[in-house]
């Protein structure tokens, strides 16, 4: 399957400083790719949609200001958490889909990126 | 919006047995797809089974099968012959164009 490489895996940071996640897809390229949010034992909460070269897409509920996306690339896709506090920790995870038509609309997933907010 | 439902918060197997992990979907399209991903402790999500809902015949993936029933909108993943590495949570999703909602898991144990 497709690789999706999401950078780093964990971060600690102090409160009010930013803190930017990266996900790259290693071997193909992806129009869209995914920015979920999991709180302990609970599921996966879709928080954007990334589309390369143009605004993302945010579900509601989301700050965007707070939550900011970039799509510059073809490959990578980056979330930048500003001023972070201590409810902004969590787990973050990244998913690409296959370009249209390909892959049967499977998005493949990052290894996730840990939060900590002190 | 679509939504997905798993009732089992929690299930447990014997090693070698098989065990069904129930979902049901609500959408209102057409045209979707629902998805079996599998999470470790690890917490990569990996995918396990896909299925088109335009397709009749049930997916398979080795031991992983499913139970499409699309009238009822019921999509049950059945682990055969289970193993030590199948422990984990499994989140059942559906989606539609970009629109990919999970439901909320079931923490599957596997005891040797």
């Amino acid at each position: 399957g497709a690789v999706v490489s999401q950078h780093p895996s964990w971060v600690i940071c102090k409160s009010g400083t930013s803190v930017k996640i990266e996900c790259r897809s290693l071997d193909f390229q992806a129009t869209t790719m995914f920015w979920y949010r999991q709180f302990p034992k609970q599921s996966l909460m879709l928080m954007a949609t990334s589309n390369e070269g143009s605004k993302a897409t945010y579900e509601q509920g989301v700050e965007k200001d707070k939550f900011l996306i970039n799509h510059a690339s073809l490959t990578l896709s980056t979330l930048t958490v500003t001023s972070a506090h201590p409810e902004d920790s969590s787990f973050y995870i990244c998913s690409a889909r296959l370009p249209q038509g390909g892959g049967g609309n499977i998005q493949y997933f990052g290894a996730g990126t840990r939060l900590s907010v002190l | 919006a679509q939504t997905v439902t798993q009732s089992q918060p929690e299930m447990s197997v014997q090693e070698a047995e098989t065990v069904t992990l129930s979902c049901t979907y609500d959408t209102s399209e057409s045209d979707y797809y629902l998805f079996w991903y599998k999470q470790p402790p690890s917490r990569q999500m990996i995918l396990v089974i896909r299925q088109e809902a335009y397709k009749q015949q049930n997916a398979t993936e080795n031991r992983f099968s499913v139970n499409f029933q699309k009238a009822a909108k019921s999509f049950s993943l059945k682990i055969s012959d289970s193993q030590l590495g199948d422990a984990a949570m499994y989140f059942c999703a559906v989606k539609n164009n970009n629109d990919m909602r999970f439901g909320a898991g079931t923490r599957l144990t596997v005891k040797p």
